[in-house]
């Protein structure tokens, strides 16, 4: 009964090939968001959607577009491929914005490898 | 603006020694704050919360008080063990519910 799930888990890939990591909640959440954690463990906000709709759209290259067919979907498509890409990238869901004292619930993360 | 500045690590103790993380914010209006917990190959989960200032959340043993006089939300345990060995993220939410994640903290318990 996995409450927010990725896949792959894992993916190793060639530099300037196009993935897309998947992302799925059963929690009933409306907002849904992309993060980015690199080898030192340091977590980055990328992007936030909210019933679909895109509220938060960090500093990101273009190459990275989310979208959210619905509110319990969000996918990362991630055009040509860089070295910089490889990470581990976090789906998280939460309620609806404005209850601030709502937590975010992660997935397990998927690793991405550019060789 | 907002921010979370945690202790740098890695910290690494003797089983059974007493834990502190100490993480102050920086925060407009009335945030609420968390702390998580990343084991190895694993994903965040929560590990406790803290909704207003003198509230204290607590897990498994682990506490943290929202003090508001000095912005800071230090995370302890009595007494660690080898299995707490992980990252630990402080973070807080504002209103419209976005968060700020500390730098992170690694903890490695040794028997």
């Amino acid at each position: 009964d996995t409450a927010v799930s990725q896949t792959p888990k894992y993916l190793v890939t060639q530099m300037g090939n196009d993935k897309s990591i998947k992302c799925e909640q059963n929690l009933g959440h409306d907002t849904m968001y992309w993060y980015k954690q690199d080898s030192k463990k340091f977590l980055k906000i990328m992007f936030s959607y909210n019933n679909k709709e895109l509220i938060i759209n960090e500093t990101v290259p273009n190459r990275f577009s989310p979208k959210s067919p619905d509110k319990a979907h969000l996918n990362l498509h991630i055009n040509s491929l860089e070295l910089g890409d490889s990470a581990v990238y976090f789906c998280a869901s939460s309620q609806t914005p404005g209850h601030r004292n709502q937590p975010q619930h992660f997935g397990d993360g998927t690793r991405l490898s550019i060789l | 603006g907002n921010s979370v500045t945690q202790m740098e690590g890695p910290v690494t103790l003797s089983e059974e020694a007493f834990l502190t993380i100490n993480c102050t914010y920086t925060a407009t209006g009335y945030p609420s704050l968390f702390w998580y917990v990343q084991y190895p190959g694993e994903g965040l989960q929560l590990l406790l919360k803290a909704t207003k200032a003198d509230d204290k959340g607590s897990n498994k043993g682990f506490e943290a008080t929202y003090r508001k006089e000095t912005t800071s939300f230090h995370l302890e345990k009595g007494s660690v063990q080898v299995s707490d060995s992980a990252v630990y993220f402080c973070a807080l939410s504002t209103t419209g519910n976005q968060f700020y994640f500390g730098t992170g903290t690694s903890l490695t318990v040794i028997p």
